[in-house]
């Protein structure tokens, strides 16, 4: 049973240009999460998501940050006009109802 | 505000030992804590999670201790091994329905063993 998967592993991208990070859940989980995680912290939550629906964004910037979870297909966390403070490592997380979340081994962002 | 916080930043033990991860959380009303290990570039890897309505819960050489009276979570590892080393982390369930939702994690404790 494959666990969370995320791609890429490592995204470069310079300033000004667009990221996107991917998130396939595990087989079953219909919850999704995205948190990011700058180093030697822990991680902070962004968004959660269920198939087609936003359920919490409260922890998204108001700009430049979106998700989707759409009915076919991954998750997607897209960043708009990336700059330096943007990188971090950003984990995706996915769950069943009531049950615990599982994480993937994350994007690590890097912006020259 | 609403927290969740580890007592120490580093814990270092040797091989064989138990070893002891503590957690304070400022939430009363939160009533599901998880405990997650990270390794060196990878993921938070699920260990063992705790409702409020529990005061201790088992696993495989783990144990997790909740006292909800000081608000205190705490991290049991019986004869921890060198591949035991890595970051620990408890979070907090936060919000939503039948514990679904956003997590509130700590900062980390890193476990060190000692061969």
């Amino acid at each position: 049973n494959a666990g969370v998967m995320q791609n890429p592993r490592h995204l470069v991208r310079r300033r000004g240009q667009e990221a996107r990070l991917r998130c396939s859940p595990m087989k079953g989980h219909s919850h999704v999460y995205w948190y990011r995680q700058l180093p030697e912290e822990g991680l902070k939550f962004m968004v959660y998501l269920q198939k087609e629906n936003i359920i919490d964004e409260s922890g998204m910037p108001k700009e430049r940050f979106s998700a989707e979870f759409p009915k076919e297909g991954p998750s997607i966390l897209r960043i708009q006009q990336v700059v330096r403070g943007d990188s971090a490592a950003y984990f995706c997380a996915s769950s069943r109802q009531s049950q615990p979340q599982h994480f993937g081994d994350g994007t690590r962002l890097s912006i020259l | 505000g609403e927290s969740v916080g580890l007592h120490l930043p580093t814990l270092s033990v040797q091989e064989g030992d138990n070893s002891i991860i503590n957690c304070a959380y400022s939430n009363s009303a939160s009533d599901y804590f998880i405990w997650y290990k990270q390794e060196s570039g990878k993921g938070p890897q699920f260990i063992i999670d705790i409702r409020s309505n529990m005061d201790k819960r088992q696993g495989q050489r783990v144990t997790v201790l909740l006292n909800k009276t000081v608000k205190h979570l705490s991290l049991q590892i019986a004869a921890t091994q060198p591949g035991d080393s890595a970051v620990y982390f408890c979070a907090e369930f936060k919000g939503g329905s039948g514990n679904t939702g956003k997590l509130i994690f700590g900062q980390g404790t890193t476990l060190q063993v000692k061969p």
